[in-house]
């Protein structure tokens, strides 16, 4: 069953803007990852957090955590043209695979 | 790129055909995976192999047989495919088979007419 759902499913923004990515899920895991698509290509990986955690940072990146409400947001501050991408969550329970969402589209006008 | 390469990037096959896509990890990495990219769905984990062992194969269709010969090497071999199996093809790597970091190689989209 699909674990993680993102929201919203597409964004546009102009560059410079912050962009906001909701994560929801539905039982109890052990880290939630996010990754990024660029179009056709493979996925890479930007950031985890653990289920002990609330919130970490990479650069630009700020990814929250809340397990009461079992969801998670990424957030891109000052966004670029370049960061026009899939922005994918996943999901981990304790031993089992990773578990991905549909992924919100982000947009980056120039 | 990452230090996970895919060929073909590109392959279209009959329904009658056989083929095989390749993936190479060069990270020293033990656990490799195949994963299913369609339009509109979530990423669908097919096999997992751990030191060249197969540890999942997630109800796959027995028209993908996947090989795993060594760690830095998974093919997956596709026979009398449906055009419902078009789909972007992806493999991925980790250090260890405990569901952290993967890492993603650029895929094979694949059409089958």
């Amino acid at each position: 069953s699909q674990q993680g759902e993102e929201d919203p499913q597409a964004l546009s923004i102009q560059e410079g803007e912050n962009a906001t990515m909701n994560c929801s899920y539905k039982t109890s895991i052990n880290n939630l990852q996010w990754y990024r698509q660029n179009s056709g290509r493979g996925l890479v990986h930007l950031i985890l957090i653990r289920s002990n955690e609330r919130e970490k940072h990479s650069g630009r990146l700020r990814v929250t955590l809340d397990t009461s409400k079992k969801s998670s947001s990424l957030l891109i501050t000052a966004s670029r043209a370049a960061d026009t991408a899939s922005y994918f969550c996943a999901t981990v329970r304790n031993t089992d695979k990773l578990i991905f969402g549909t992924g919100t589209r982000l947009q980056v006008f120039p | 790129e990452t230090g996970v390469t895919q060929t073909p990037r590109h392959l279209v096959m009959g329904m009658t055909n056989k083929k095989s896509l390749k993936c190479e990890q060069h990270l020293g990495h033990n656990a490799m995976y195949w994963y299913k990219q369609s339009a509109k769905k979530p990423l669908e984990l097919m096999f997992v192999y751990n030191f060249k062992e197969q540890t999942e194969n997630n109800s796959v269709p027995s028209r993908f047989s996947p090989e795993c010969p060594n760690s830095s090497h998974l093919f997956l071999h596709l026979h009398t495919l449906q055009p419902e199996d078009s789909a972007l093809y992806l493999c991925a790597s980790s250090q260890e088979l405990r569901w952290q970091e993967q890492f993603f190689g650029p895929g094979t989209r694949l059409t089958v007419l």
